[in-house]
């Protein structure tokens, strides 16, 4: 099993332009999630989805899309990227919304200018 | 915001135990004590979770106290792998998500 799997490791984006996060589990979780990490500021919760179909927000959702088509993929869509959402980002998953651990992807490092 | 204090970075002998304190003084009865760790340049790890018993498994001892506002992670023999920022982390269990609000977790330096 590859696990949570995170594409691209490196972006770089000039201001407003969009683009796609990629994220993908071989696990058959329910529950997965996105998460940007900032210095000194820990990680912050972003989207997240219960199952297929199904998304919601979480703490900063703001310039955030996502959609849940099918059970292994999670796409993070910028709209029109800004500055403030250099970072880096997390995808995660679970077996349910109820399940004792997250399972972590290896990060999406993102730089806009 | 994050419901624990943790220290901002502790040192610790490789070989030796490594004793991470985390205070949760405002945990509510159904809510869990849950420790990540991460690496640098990865994603978080999980590590052990307890409600009230201390609880171990391979990789770590979790000591809550009695009234349950402060916790430990133990690990027992120190490797300089084991250097990386620890999270300790509060959750609601059967909350409406699998939301954990990291705070900014303590930063583990194994010294050889």
């Amino acid at each position: 099993n590859a696990g949570v799997t995170q594409t691209p490791k490196f972006q770089v984006l000039k201001t407003g332009q969009s683009m796609t996060l990629q994220c993908a589990q071989d696990m058959n979780h329910e529950y997965m999630s996105w998460y940007r990490q900032d210095p000194g500021m820990g990680l912050r919760l972003i989207h997240y989805s219960v199952g297929a179909g199904i998304t919601d927000q979480g703490e900063v959702p703001n310039g955030y899309n996502v959609s849940r088509s099918t059970t292994e993929d999670f796409p993070l869509r910028l709209l029109s990227a800004a500055p403030s959402q250099t970072s880096v980002y997390f995808c995660a998953s679970s077996y349910s919304r109820l399940a004792e651990k997250l399972f972590f992807g290896s990060g999406t490092q993102l730089s806009v200018l | 915001d994050a419901k624990t204090t943790q220290p901002t970075s502790m040192d610790c002998a490789e070989g030796r135990a490594a004793n991470l304190p985390c205070n949760h003084s405002t945990i509510s009865g159904n809510e869990y004590v849950y420790w990540y760790r991460q690496i640098h340049s990865q994603g978080p790890q999980y590590i052990i979770h307890g409600l009230k018993n201390n609880e171990t498994n391979e990789m770590a001892s979790l000591i809550i106290t009695e009234d349950r506002k402060s916790s430990t992670l133990i690990l027992p023999h120190a490797t300089l792998r084991d250097t990386a920022v620890y999270y300790c982390i509060v959750r609601e269990w059967g909350g409406a998500t699998n939301k954990l609000i990291f705070g900014t977790g303590t930063l583990l330096a194994v010294q050889p």
